[in-house]
């Protein structure tokens, strides 16, 4: 069975700086997903950002993006020029590759400060 | 957009009744899901549905049944209900994984129920 571990159960920001979310991971599997959610006070989870393990090169989306350590079992979330509707409910979720279902991280509580 | 609704935000229970948590999504979905979440322990799988009665249990589905009569709809059933269940509830759906790399879940508002 898969495993998905956020350490961090809360973090805060200034508005504008830099902030990383750590995810790690653990399967035998050599094919599969990660994806970061947003889940927002009082609102709909929201997909963030995919990562595809055959992939090397990290994703990115706009302010946010990516480290891939496959080796590692390590996919971090950084998100650039934090922003007041930044904060939200973080969760990092492993799909296998054939699988349908997700495995989800306990989450991290971030908050962004103006 | 995909649309994925919740028949409640809030619901408050008494032990020992019947609970039935109904969710409903607007897209042609195949898959759809039935999470708990609870602070620290992330969103736990309960049941999932891959067709219209066609269901698997996945991590903890003891004390829940579900019900899937329509593709669009997905009844989650606490027959019982336990102090213990008190909780966020979140249903999700998602397209069948043929011909595609991978399927994307959507989120519903979620459920949050108390059971006193």
């Amino acid at each position: 069975a898969q495993t998905v571990t956020q350490s961090q159960p809360e973090m805060s920001v200034q508005e504008a700086e830099t902030v990383t979310l750590s995810c790690t991971y653990d399967t035998s599997e050599n094919n599969y997903y990660l994806f970061w959610y947003k889940q927002p006070p009082s609102r709909q989870m929201i997909l963030v950002i995919r990562q595809e393990a055959y992939k090397q090169q990290n994703a990115t989306e706009n302010r946010f993006s990516v480290n891939f350590q496959k080796a590692a079992k390590s996919f971090s979330l950084k998100i650039s020029d934090s922003q007041l509707g930044d904060t939200a409910m973080y969760f990092c979720a492993f799909m296998e590759g054939a699988g349908n279902m997700l495995t989800f991280g306990g989450g991290t509580r971030l908050m962004v400060k103006p | 957009d995909v649309k994925v609704t919740q028949s409640s935000r809030y619901l408050v229970k008494r032990t020992g009744e019947k609970v039935f948590l109904e969710c409903v999504q607007d897209m042609d979905h195949e898959n759809m899901f039935w999470y708990r979440q609870d602070p620290g322990l992330g969103l736990r799988l309960i049941y999932f549905s891959y067709d219209v009665k066609m269901k698997e249990k996945g991590d903890i589905p003891e004390g829940y049944s579900v019900s899937r009569e329509k593709k669009e709809r997905f009844s989650l059933i606490l027959e019982s209900a336990s102090t213990n269940q008190t909780s966020m509830y979140l249903c999700a759906s998602s397209c069948s994984r043929e011909g595609r790399s991978y399927n994307e879940q959507f989120f519903g508002p979620g459920t949050r129920l108390t059971v006193l």
